[in-house]
């Protein structure tokens, strides 16, 4: 049963402490989307990738935060320094595009990493 | 600027009954639209989707009826289940598929009553 992972589920620090989220998309996957969840705003896109190149990451605060694909298998998301109004559940998703056509396969979440920041 | 309206938080049905989910959206570019459905501690999970060709897309006790005209859509969902209580979020896609671009909605807690 193929699954989206991330890791850690949860995580508490500091104000000022850097934060990493990681993310391992189902094999075969191309397609990665970081999401975060809050009750003012509610499910945001931060960032995605395709075959590992960010298409877009609009939703995302430049200063701080950061989204990497290092490998096919793993996507990072980094927060330094992190803030107070920073805690909230981050989601990774992952889907398949093929031959850059559309596609009506769904995205996959993983179970999210719950950050709170004090 | 909220694209992807769903203007009720909550929504409270008798098992057996019909569940009702609403959502409103402004940008006439989507032309993909999907629900998903998310219970505590877990990821949302993908429940139905339809393409703005179509009006209605049925499967099984759901069935997803989009107006583009009122830029609306919604979920019906008969009979509704114990089980089917969760949040349930709209989406919409200006790329014609479900792996691009996603706007969601800030989602609809959904209770069915035994």
């Amino acid at each position: 049963d193929a699954r989206v992972t991330q890791t850690p589920r949860h995580k508490v620090t500091e104000m000022g402490q850097e934060v990493t989220m990681r993310c391992q998309p189902i094999l075969g996957h191309n397609t990665v989307f970081w999401y975060r969840q809050t009750m003012m705003q509610g499910l945001e896109l931060l960032a995605y990738f395709r075959n590992r190149a960010p298409l877009d990451d609009s939703g995302m605060p430049k200063d701080r935060f950061s989204a990497e694909m290092p490998d096919a298998t793993l996507a990072t998301l980094k927060i330094q320094p992190s803030e107070p109004r920073d805690s909230a559940v981050y989601f990774c998703a992952s889907g398949l595009v093929r031959d850059g056509t559309s596609s009506t396969d769904t995205q996959y979440f993983g179970p999210g990493t719950r950050l709170t920041v004090l | 600027d909220q694209q992807v309206k769903q203007n009720s938080p909550s929504l409270s049905v008798q098992e057996g009954r019909i569940s009702i989910l609403n959502c409103d959206y402004t940008n006439s570019m989507f032309d993909y639209f999907l629900w998903y459905k998310k219970y505590p501690a877990e990821g949302p999970t993908f429940l139905i989707s339809i393409s703005s060709i179509k009006d209605k897309n049925e499967d099984g006790r759901f069935t997803v009826f989009l107006n583009k005209s009122a830029k609306h859509l919604s979920l019906h969902i008969v009979p509704s289940q114990p089980g089917d209580s969760a949040v349930y979020f709209c989406a919409a896609s200006a790329d014609g598929g479900s792996n691009y671009k996603l706007t969601f909605g800030k989602g609809t807690l959904l209770t069915v009553n035994p």
